[in-house]
Parts: structure tokens; C-alpha cells; sequence
């Protein structure tokens, strides 16, 4: 079946590093990635997302790369800030509107 | 601003009440999705609906029904309460002709 995966649970950094979190996916038939970001007590917040026709998206700090060949697809966060202190998903489309998503990786800032 | 809310943040029930979790948008987006979400085991799809009146089973739909009466809202129903349904309940919606769900401040549920 469908399973997205995350290689790091838990990634420490400190304020100002660049930060890079990991997901592995495996359905290659997948055409749409999206990355998720869940502060504690709160539903995730879209951060960026990308198509497979693309293998480089940016965003305010933030840059989704895809490599299809390996299914791998990572999140680098630029200058990380304290505020970026949170878990990190990433999701699949599986099927019809449905996303299957990863178990997430938290990241940890610290001052 | 897109906003999906939930009617609960924290939620306690005893084993065997039923329980109704209501979720509410206002982006008259089509599709809305129930999940729960749990350490270790990311978010797991219960249920989804793609109009009023249509739902679709999730991957775990077992001890669970959804109602959706109006396009707006979708209502979670846990028809005798267990405690193994102690969760975080996400809600979400997409409209039809995009890609991104977005996703409710969630309830957290405990069943005793």
C-alpha cells in the first residue's frame, strides 16, 4: 500500500542554521506533495506544496525539493527562527482529495 | 482567510456516550475530511464527504459515522464511546478545484 515516511523523529537546530527535514514516499504514480506544519495544540498549517512535474518549489524561507527517481522529498527551512519550533508533515495525494501523510518530524530551535 | 472550525478543543465522555464533533467552514469548499491523529501514527483519514449528503470511508471508519446535511458542516459520531477512541480529532476541507486541505484547530478527545 501507499506509505510516506520520515527519516529523522526529532531534529534539533540552532537559531539561525538552515534547517533540512527528510520524508521518503512510495507511490511513484503520486503527482502532488504537500508539507504541513503542526504547532503544539493546533491543526496543521499549510506550509508549501509541489506537483510532480516540479522538482523545486520556493516559498517565503521556506523550499520544497522532489526527487522522483529515489521518491524522496525534503523541506529546507532558511535562517531558522524559534518560531518554526514544531512538528513537520509531509503528505502524498493517494487517491481522489485524499493525502496520506507521513508521522512527522519535530523540529527543535533553539536560541 | 480560509477557516475550518471545530466546536470543541477538549472533549472528556464516558465509555459508551455517544459523542458528536461538529466541524464548520466557511469557504464553501466541497470536500471536508474527519481524522484522527495519534504519536507515532501521523494522521489516519476516518472519514470524507465530497458533497452534501455523500461520505466515503476512510481507512479507519470502524466505530465511526459522519452527517453531512448542509455543505458547510460535517459532523464526526462516535455511536458508543470507546476508550481507544481517545484521539485528537482533525477536521479539514478542500475545495473542488484545488489540491490543499486546510485543516481545523482539532479537539482533543478522552474517553474514560
Amino acid at each position: 500500500g501507499e506509505s510516506v515516511g520520515l527519516h529523522l523523529p526529532t531534529l534539533s537546530v540552532q537559531e539561525g542554521d538552515n534547517s533540512i527535514i527528510n520524508c521518503a514516499y512510495s507511490n511513484s504514480a503520486s503527482d502532488y506533495f504537500i508539507w504541513y506544519k503542526q504547532e503544539s495544540g493546533k491543526g496543521p498549517q499549510f506550509i508549501i506544496d509541489i506537483r510532480s512535474n516540479m522538482d523545486k518549489r520556493q516559498g517565503q524561507r521556506v523550499t520544497v525539493l522532489l526527487n522522483k527517481t529515489v521518491k524522496h522529498l525534503s523541506l529546507q527551512i532558511a535562517a531558522t527562527q524559534p518560531g518554526d519550533s514544531a512538528v513537520y508533515f509531509c503528505a502524498e495525494r493517494g487517491g481522489f482529495q485524499k493525502l496520506v501523510f507521513g508521522t512527522g518530524t519535530r523540529l527543535l530551535v533553539s536560541p | 482567510d480560509v477557516k475550518v472550525t471545530q466546536s470543541s478543543r477538549y472533549l472528556v465522555k464516558r465509555t459508551g456516550e455517544k459523542v458528536f464533533l461538529e466541524c464548520v467552514q466557511d469557504m464553501d469548499h466541497e470536500n471536508m475530511f474527519w481524522y484522527r491523529q495519534d504519536p507515532g501514527l501521523g494522521l489516519r483519514l476516518i472519514y470524507f464527504s465530497y458533497d452534501v449528503k455523500m461520505k466515503e470511508k476512510g481507512d479507519i471508519p470502524e466505530g465511526y459515522s459522519v452527517s453531512r446535511e448542509k455543505k458547510e458542516r460535517f459532523s464526526l459520531i462516535l455511536e458508543s464511546a470507546s476508550t481507544n477512541q481517545t484521539s485528537m480529532y482533525l477536521c479539514a476541507s478542500l475545495a473542488g478545484n484545488t489540491d490543499t486541505q486546510y485543516f481545523g484547530p482539532g479537539t482533543r478527545l478522552t474517553v474514560l
